[in-house]
């Protein structure tokens, strides 16, 4: 079964500095990714994906992430953090045909 | 377009009490539904996927179970709660791709 490890459960940054969260998965033949952000006491909202193709990839908010295969990695980065960003953090690995593997979250909060 | 529905936005049930969580969604037909839950500072959890009327896959083992009585509603229900099923619970479908998470619903049982 697939898992998906988030490294670290709080990251604190001053606001305008860069953020990398970091996301590990376990390995298998192909991996489709998913990087979800959560504002307080609402859904989650699809920041990015990586399905095939450019190993780089952006998503709304200014967000990118690298998937990198021989480390297993999908950390997603953002060059310069606003108030606004202050949230939840899901990486999420496709298992099998119908399911959502989670990490744990990594709350994110920016300090003026 | 696609939307997804869940209520009520928040419950406060005592102990021993019934539950039963709504969602539906709008704008496409037999889609794969999901309910997740979060619990105070861990991450989701899921708990059921259907893929089509009455059918309902269990991840977790516990008081809790699901139906679908219709192609775009999902039910989860429990006929006694206990202090460890508050949590958020939010229910999602799946696009192409991708899922797509409703509001959810804050439970809090007492």
């Amino acid at each position: 079964a697939q898992s998906v490890t988030q490294l670290d459960s709080q990251v604190p940054v001053f606001e305008e500095a860069p953020v990398e969260l970091r996301c590990n998965y376990s390995s298998s033949v192909s991996v489709y990714l998913f990087w979800y952000v959560q504002y307080p006491n609402q859904g989650l909202q699809l920041l990015l994906k990586y399905l095939s193709g450019s190993t780089l990839v952006k998503g709304i908010n200014g967000f990118e992430a690298e998937f990198n295969k021989s480390q297993t990695s999908f950390h997603l980065r953002k060059p310069s953090v606003h108030i606004s960003d202050t949230a939840e953090y899901f990486c999420a690995v496709i298992q099998g045909a119908q399911k959502l593997v989670f990490g744990q979250g990594t709350r994110l909060t920016i300090n003026p | 377009s696609q939307t997804i529905h869940q209520w009520p936005a928040t419950l406060v049930q005592p102990v021993g009490s019934p539950l039963s969580l709504e969602c539906t969604v709008e704008g496409t037909s037999n889609p794969n539904l999901y309910w997740y839950r979060q619990a105070a500072g861990r991450g989701l959890q899921l708990l059921f996927y259907s893929v089509g009327i009455g059918q309902i896959s269990s991840e977790v083992p516990q008081n809790l179970s699901a139906s679908r009585p219709q192609d775009r509603q999902f039910i989860l229900s429990s006929k006694k709660l206990l202090l460890s099923d508050s949590g958020f619970y939010l229910c999602a479908w799946r696009g192409y791709d991708e899922q797509y998470f409703g509001p959810g619903t804050r439970l809090t049982v007492t």
